[in-house]
């Protein structure tokens, strides 16, 4: 059954530095997000994406934050300089056209010290 | 309260037994998904019901949703310790995101 995948699975880094988060979706789905969740919070919404560009964006996704589609199969989030509350497990998600159901991805536990 | 609270906050049962978990909501929505996650690890899909829907069933899992109490209740028949795990609503109010619930952690004991 395919599946979403993002890599990597664990990320740390300094507070400052710029992290790509990458996510494959599944490979006819058209319609992509990212969330977050911050440990023992609840998941939340950062960005969603169709037809290449942004559709929606919380507000937690400020000028820090950047999504990108740069070929047929990946799509990545960027986070330019990273702070200290930016830690937390980032999960890609993608659903076909026409149907509501998203298919999450096994998540990239970032760290930022 | 905030969009998508749920209760209890955590449960605990033996296996066999029956588990029941509610979802409450604020907004109007298109539709409303159950996800579980295991400690740590990603979210997986489990069921989505459609606001004109009221039960929905999938194996030992059954939906119900009452638009008018803006609730949603997941019960799990004849648990497993494999059940164990972190469940989540989440509510789609067709602006194409999911808006998460503050999840119940399900400790099933064999």
């Amino acid at each position: 059954e395919p599946e979403v995948t993002q890599t990597p699975s664990h990320q740390v880094t300094q507070m400052g530095q710029e992290v790509i988060l990458r996510c494959v979706p599944i490979s006819n789905h058209l319609y992509f997000y990212w969330y977050r969740q911050i440990l023992g919070q609840k998941v939340e919404f950062l960005v969603s994406f169709y037809n290449n560009e942004i559709s929606e964006k919380s507000e937690i996704f400020d000028d820090q934050f950047s999504v990108e589609r740069p070929d047929g199969s990946n799509f990545t989030l960027k986070i330019r300089s990273t702070k200290l509350e930016d830690s937390a497990m980032y999960f890609c998600a993608s659903r076909l056209a026409g149907q509501e159901t998203q298919y999450f991805g096994p998540g990239t536990r970032l760290l930022v010290l | 309260s905030q969009q998508g609270e749920e209760d209890p906050q955590a449960l605990s049962i033996q296996e066999g037994e029956n588990a029941t978990m509610n979802c409450s909501y604020k907004t109007s929505i298109n539709n409303l998904q159950w996800y579980r996650q295991n400690s740590g690890r990603g979210l997986v899909h489990l069921i989505l019901i459609r606001s004109n829907e009221r039960e929905k069933h999938s194996g030992r899992l059954r939906v119900t949703l009452d638009t008018s109490k803006k609730s949603s209740s997941l019960l799990i028949t004849a648990s497993r310790a494999a059940d164990t795990a972190s469940y989540f609503c989440a509510t789609d109010d067709n602006t194409d995101k999911l808006i998460f619930g503050t999840g119940t952690r399900l400790q099933v004991f064999p």
